[in-house]
């Protein structure tokens, strides 16, 4: 069952650009992940951000959560090329804490 | 340097036939995963292990098998009687419970001959 779906499915922007990427989630959760993919390559974990946390950084992201409105954003500032990738978001299954769901992701082109 | 290993990168299958996908981990953590990726997609879960000799369903089960002997290893295989198997197949591992960040192999490409 899907749990996080991001939005929008893809964006493209210029290189020193800031790209938002948003994930909605359906029930509770005690925790959200963001995801890098890379073309034809496996996911690298980016962030955790706990649901007694509003805002988390690192480095050039920043994640927020807002539990009330079961959504969290992915915010990356001055992209790179290199930034070009798929990005998801992962909640703990609805059935399974034990579980992650992954959405759907949103596939980000910096452009040179 | 640990990490996941996934082999082979590239797979083909013939129809009747059974694959095995091998996913070896040597970061010592004790729970293991199967996923499935189809194009545009993002991932569903095969199976899942949190223990040696232990293993659940995941979402879309129906198809596939695994085993989990070892810690380090949890193979997958694909059968005949999965009749859409072509997917990027990723393998990932952590700590313990789903809670925890996943650490991911570079996945298996599937086709069919």
């Amino acid at each position: 069952s899907q749990q996080g779906e991001e939005d929008p499915q893809a964006l493209s922007i210029q290189e020193g650009e800031n790209a938002t990427m948003n994930c909605s989630y359906k029930t509770s959760i005690n925790n959200l992940q963001w995801y890098r993919q890379n073309s034809g390559r496996g996911l690298v974990h980016l962030i955790l951000i706990r649901s007694n946390e509003r805002e988390k950084h690192s480095g050039r992201l920043r994640v927020t959560l807002d539990t009330s409105k079961k959504s969290s954003s992915l915010l990356i500032t001055a992209s790179r090329a290199a930034d070009t990738a798929s990005y998801f978001c992962a909640t703990p299954h609805s059935g399974s804490a034990r579980q992650l769901t992954f959405g759907s992701g949103t596939q980000l082109t910096v452009l040179p | 340097d640990g990490g996941i290993t996934q082999s082979p990168k590239y797979l083909f299958r013939k129809e009747g036939q059974n694959v095995t996908l091998s996913c070896e981990q040597n970061l010592n953590h004790d729970a293991m995963y199967w996923y499935r990726q189809d194009p545009g997609q993002g991932l569903r879960l095969i199976y899942y292990s949190q223990i040696v000799n232990d293993f659940q369903k995941g979402d879309i089960a129906e198809g596939y098998s695994v085993s989990r002997e070892k810690k380090e290893s949890f193979p997958l295989t694909v059968t005949s009687a999965q009749k859409n198997p072509t997917a990027f197949y990723l393998c990932a591992s952590s700590i313990q419970e789903g809670r925890q960040p996943q650490h991911f192999g570079d996945g298996t490409r599937l086709s069919i001959l």
